[in-house]
């Protein structure tokens, strides 16, 4: 299966840390990548690969992976990490693409 | 500054056509495969085709295959989506994005959007 699950939403106090979880088959062949979706706003790529980074996005952000599943860890949440986060990978076919259905990350 | 911005979205009767456009800047654009997501208001992100960096490599997902094209024209750094016979539920706002690999195959990741372009289906 190529099917991608996701927790709908998960919140967390303003510094601690947060993981958001994205489980499946496909990602025993693929690591995650990982957007995060503002209102509003294009899509950013914040982890791409076992544990990258883009340019530009912060260090409290970071990745993991072990067997079925992908992790994105925010260590020290800020106000401005509330947001949706999917995650993605290609699928089976390794041509087409599958995204979870999202997180919705709260800062409390 | 490395943008994209997408136009071409509107009102649309169901089983009519729509093309979208997506123009690439500050980069070199065919150096990158290129792909279309959409998502519609208050759901999630869907991925709807991509195409290699030289045009010859497109898929699609199964809902709009053979119903939608990809395509590009790397002379003028623009990607299209060429969408017929649309129904209700292609309502969306479509992105387009850029892989971070040039062939339309596996990719560990899209790091360039647009801010996208609303496509509303209705009679």
């Amino acid at each position: 299966s190529s099917e991608l699950t996701q927790d709908p939403a998960v919140s967390v106090a303003l510094g601690q840390t947060v993981r958001i979880t994205c489980q499946g088959d496909i990602l025993r062949r693929f690591f995650a990548s990982w957007y995060q979706v503002k209102p509003g706003q294009a899509p950013l790529l914040v982890m791409f690969g076992r544990n990258n980074r883009p340019s530009g996005i912060p260090d409290r952000f970071s990745g993991s992976s072990a067997a079925d599943m992908s992790s994105l860890i925010i260590t020290g949440a800020q106000a401005e990490d509330e947001a949706d986060y999917y995650c993605q990978s290609p699928d089976q076919s390794i041509i087409r693409y599958v995204f979870g259905e999202g997180t919705t990350v709260t800062i409390l | 500054e490395v943008l994209l911005v997408e136009s071409g979205g509107g009102l649309v009767q169901p089983g009519r056509t729509l093309r979208l456009s997506c123009a690439a800047s500050g980069f070199n654009f065919d150096d990158y495969a290129m792909h279309w997501v959409r998502q519609v208001p208050g759901k999630g992100l869907e991925w709807v085709s991509g195409i290699g960096w030289n045009g010859d490599d497109a898929h699609s997902a199964d809902p709009v295959k053979g119903r939608f094209t990809i395509s590009r024209d790397n002379a003028k750094n623009a990607l299209f989506l060429e969408m017929n016979s649309l129904t209700y539920d292609d309502t969306a706002l479509y992105f387009c994005a850029r892989s971070r690999s040039a062939g339309s195959g596996y990719s560990d990741g899209f790091d360039i959007w647009g801010q996208g372009t609303l496509v509303t289906v209705s009679a």
